[in-house]
């Protein structure tokens, strides 16, 4: 089955740092990628997919590229706000179903 | 309505006793899942519907647990002789199913806000 490892949390930056979050993947098939987040109270809404080897999803400054050949979707951010505390979670697709990482917490200081 | 509805959005009870989660699915959305999140852990699948199939019961911890979805529609999870490692937000989510080339766009799932299960 699928599975799906993302770097452990919490990640602490000052704001305006560079963020990466690796997220590395096992699927059977050709899975899309998506990162969800969290922001705290709130339920988890989708940041960003990708569907296919080489495509870039962007969304709120956030990027992540489908590779492939490393089976991974890190997640980066040239420039974090304090806006931007949140838990991110990768999630590949699975047969009918997502497949999600124990999501990273972002925390980000003024 | 506009997104996943969930219903209560805090549960408190009693070790031993039943309890019944509600979610009402974006309309038109034939898949539904719910999950578990606990205390500092991720997402754990729990149950997943599609149309008229047979439901994906994989993810349930026990057989304490049961999950019905009527009409195709509105789903309830009920938990029977709860424990208090019960105790978790209960999230439930829905997809469309896209025909074709897009059924890789079939796993965007929508979320509700959730239940927060608390057994005492």
């Amino acid at each position: 089955g699928n599975s799906v490892t993302q770097m452990e949390g919490p990640v602490t930056l000052s704001e305006e740092a560079f963020l990466t979050i690796n997220c590395t993947y096992t699927a059977t098939g050709y899975p899309s990628l998506f990162w969800y987040v969290q922001y705290p109270g709130e339920g988890l809404q989708l940041l960003l997919k990708a569907t296919k080897a080489d495509d870039k999803g962007s969304n709120k400054g956030f990027e992540a590229t489908y590779r492939k050949e490393t089976t991974s979707f890190h997640l980066e951010k040239g420039s974090v706000q304090v806006s931007d505390s949140a838990v991110y979670f990768c999630a590949p697709s699975g047969f009918q179903k997502l497949v999600f990482g124990t999501g990273t917490r972002l925390l980000v200081s003024p | 309505g506009a997104g996943v509805s969930q219903s209560p959005s805090n549960k408190v009870t009693e070790k031993g006793k039943d309890v019944e989660l509600r979610c009402d699915p974006i309309s038109g959305h034939t898949a539904l899942y719910w999950y578990r999140q606990s205390l500092g852990q991720g997402l754990e699948f729990l149950i997943y519907f599609q149309g008229n199939s047979a439901p994906d019961k994989s993810g349930l911890p026990s057989d304490r647990f049961s999950a019905e979805r009527t009409g195709g529609s509105v789903s309830t999870l009920t938990i029977q002789r709860t424990q208090q490692e019960d105790s978790a937000v209960y999230l439930c989510a829905s997809s469309l199913r896209l025909a074709g080339e897009l059924t890789r766009y079939y796993n965007e799932q929508f979320f509700g806000p959730g239940t927060r299960l608390t057994v005492l």
